[in-house]
Formats: structure tokens, sequence, C-alpha cells
């Protein structure tokens, strides 16, 4: 069966800092990959996806990730954070024969001014 | 467009009772998806459907039923509320599941059963 990890659970960093958060799933076949995020209170929202082409894919509000294959992996970064990015970030997987997005538990990001 | 709804907001329930949730979307999207967020477990898929007329299970279907008569709507329902469905539950919604589309979520129901 598919799954999702996400080892950070909880990272707390101050504005300016660079972030990295972690993403490997466990499927060995082709799969869309995606990034979404909830601020407090609100729903999920895309950040991200990944679907072919150039493993190293933008999104919103100057997030990226890069699709490693062979690290089963899909990690999201950003330069410099804000305190607006403060939120839940949760990355999913689709394989591609299936109609099912698996979600992993979730990264909550707390960022300090 | 209002995109993905979601009726009641908040509800308590105590153990043993029933209730429906309501998911509407008005974006024609054949794919819709009932999820429950839990802390620690980030979102579990429940029950989907890829067109009207048809559902699946999902994860953790047990204790749930739903249905999809028309399109734009997918009801979910507990026919005898238990604790461990104190969660807070999502719809999505999308065109497709292939070539990367997205799926776009409602903002949730938060529902505590006593």
């Amino acid at each position: 069966a598919q799954s999702v990890s996400q080892h950070n659970h909880h990272v707390i960093l101050s504005e300016a800092a660079s972030l990295e958060l972690g993403c490997n799933y466990s499927y060995g076949g082709t799969v869309n990959l995606f990034w979404y995020v909830q601020y407090p209170g609100q729903h999920l929202q895309l950040l991200l996806k990944y679907f072919s082409g150039d493993p190293l894919v933008k999104g919103i509000k100057g997030f990226e990730a890069e699709f490693i294959k062979s690290k089963f992996s899909f990690n999201l970064r950003k330069p410099s954070v804000q305190w607006s990015d403060t939120a839940e970030y949760f990355c999913a997987v689709n394989a591609r024969n299936t109609d099912k997005l698996i979600f992993g538990t979730g990264t909550r990001l707390q960022v300090f001014p | 467009n209002a995109g993905v709804t979601q009726t009641p907001k908040f509800r308590v329930l105590k153990t043993g009772q029933s209730m429906t949730l309501l998911c509407a979307q008005d974006m024609n999207h054949e794919y819709m998806y009932w999820y429950r967020q839990d802390p620690g477990m980030g979102l579990r898929l429940i029950h989907y459907s890829v067109g009207e007329g048809t559902t699946a299970k999902g994860e953790v279907p047990d204790g749930y039923n739903v249905s999809r008569l028309k399109k734009q709507n997918f009801l979910l329902g507990l026919e005898s509320a238990a604790p461990s469905q104190t969660s807070v539950y999502f719809c999505a919604s999308s065109y497709s599941m292939h070539r990367g589309v997205e799926q776009y979520f409602g903002p949730g129901t938060r529902l505590t059963v006593t």
C-alpha cells in the first residue's frame, strides 16, 4: 500500500530563516506529487504540484519542491520564511493508476518575528 | 463560484445519535472525497466518488456511509456516532485524478461526539 512520510512534525523558525520540509513516499510506480498548506482556521489549498517534466517545481508565495525519483522524495523549500507562512503543510501522493490521494501526517510550521 | 461548501460548520452529537454532513460543489467536478483530519494523523480518506451514483471506500470507511445522488452533492452519514468519530471532516472535489489535477477543499465540519 502507498504511504507518505513527513518526518518533521513541528518546525519552529525565525523570520528570514530557510525552510526545508521532508516528504518521502513508498510506491514504485509513477506518481503525482502535491504540497498543500492549511493556514490557521482555513481549509487546505494547493501550494504546488509535480506531474511531469522539470523535477524542480515552483509554487505560490516563493515555495519550491524538488522531486528526486531515486530517493522517493519531494521536499518542500523556501529560502526565507515569513511570519505569514505559519501553517500546517501536507505532502500528498497520487499513484497514477488510482483515484486516491494519500496524505502525510503534516508538518506544523511556526515562524516567529 | 462558491467552490466547495460544507454544512454544518460545527456539530456536537451524543453517542449513538445520527447525522448527515452535506458537501456541495459548483465546479461540475466528477470526483468528490470525504476526509477526516485528526491531530498527528494528517488527512485520511473515508469514502470517495468518481461520478454521480458511484461511491467507493477509502482508508477508514467503518462507521460511515455516503451517497452521491446528484453530481454536485456528496453526503456523509454517521448512523450511530461514537466518540472515536470526533474529528474535523473535510470534503474535496476534482474534475479528475489524473495528470496532476488538484483537489479543492471545503472549509471543514468540526464534529464532537460526547
